[in-house]
């Protein structure tokens, strides 16, 4: 069984600077996915970013990359030069060998400040 | 814009009532997700459609009822449901992969936000 581990409940970041959050899983397959996605307000879930267990290299899309460690089991996402817009809730998650369900962590509200 | 779609965006019932929640995706996926999310919690998996077979039923009563009449359509039948049952229930769809690949990544329509009265 996948467990996602999320231990900051909220995190505030000043407006143009970087911010990382955490997430730790534990896993025995040895082939899976880390994700990311982005809850606002409004309720709609948005992926962000994908992680392959076997990836090597980090994976990045635009502002948004993951800082994969293996052996320290980790995924911290970092979020470069934070706008008022990213104010929501962030969401670490991964998949197994079975593909098909997908484990999330507790989530992390991120506040942007101005 | 998402590609999953889901109708209503709000719907109110009282407990005697039948309604159902439709998804819809346009991304040529094969699978489709039900998830309950109460506020400030993460989606708790529902139901998990493959190939338009049901595939995943997390133990979820039976007033809770999923339909897929056809690999981009997902409804979710609502029949005596309890004022606890009010939260938001999002659809999501992914392709086949199970392997742990980036195939696996599921795309969340807006969510219905239900309330029970």
């Amino acid at each position: 069984a996948q467990k996602i581990t999320q231990t900051q409940p909220g995190m505030f970041v000043q407006e143009k600077e970087a911010v990382t959050l955490d997430c730790t899983y534990d896993t025995s397959d040895q082939s899976y996915g880390l994700f990311w996605y982005k809850q606002p307000s409004s309720g709609e879930m948005i992926f962000l970013i994908y992680q392959g267990s076997y990836d090597e290299q980090n994976a990045t899309e635009g502002r948004y990359s993951l800082n994969f460690q293996k052996a320290r089991k980790s995924a911290n996402l970092v979020i470069s030069a934070s706008q008022l817009g990213d104010s929501a809730m962030y969401f670490c998650a991964m998949t197994g060998y079975r593909g098909n369900k997908l484990v999330f962590g507790a989530g992390t509200i991120l506040r942007v400040k101005s | 814009d998402t590609e999953v779609t889901q109708t209503p965006k709000h719907l109110v019932m009282g407990m005697t009532n039948k309604k159902s929640l439709k998804c819809e995706q346009h991304m040529g996926h094969r699978a489709m997700y039900w998830y309950k999310q109460k506020a400030k919690k993460p989606p708790e998996l529902m139901f998990v459609y493959s190939y338009e077979k049901l595939s995943i039923n997390e133990s979820v009563p039976s007033r809770f009822s999923p339909e897929c009449p056809n690999s981009s359509l997902l409804n979710l039948h609502l029949h005596a449901l309890q004022p606890e049952d009010s939260a938001l229930y999002l659809c999501a769809s992914s392709q086949v992969d199970m392997y742990g690949g980036e195939a696996d990544t599921q795309y969340f329509g807006p969510g219905t936000r239900l309330t029970v009265l």
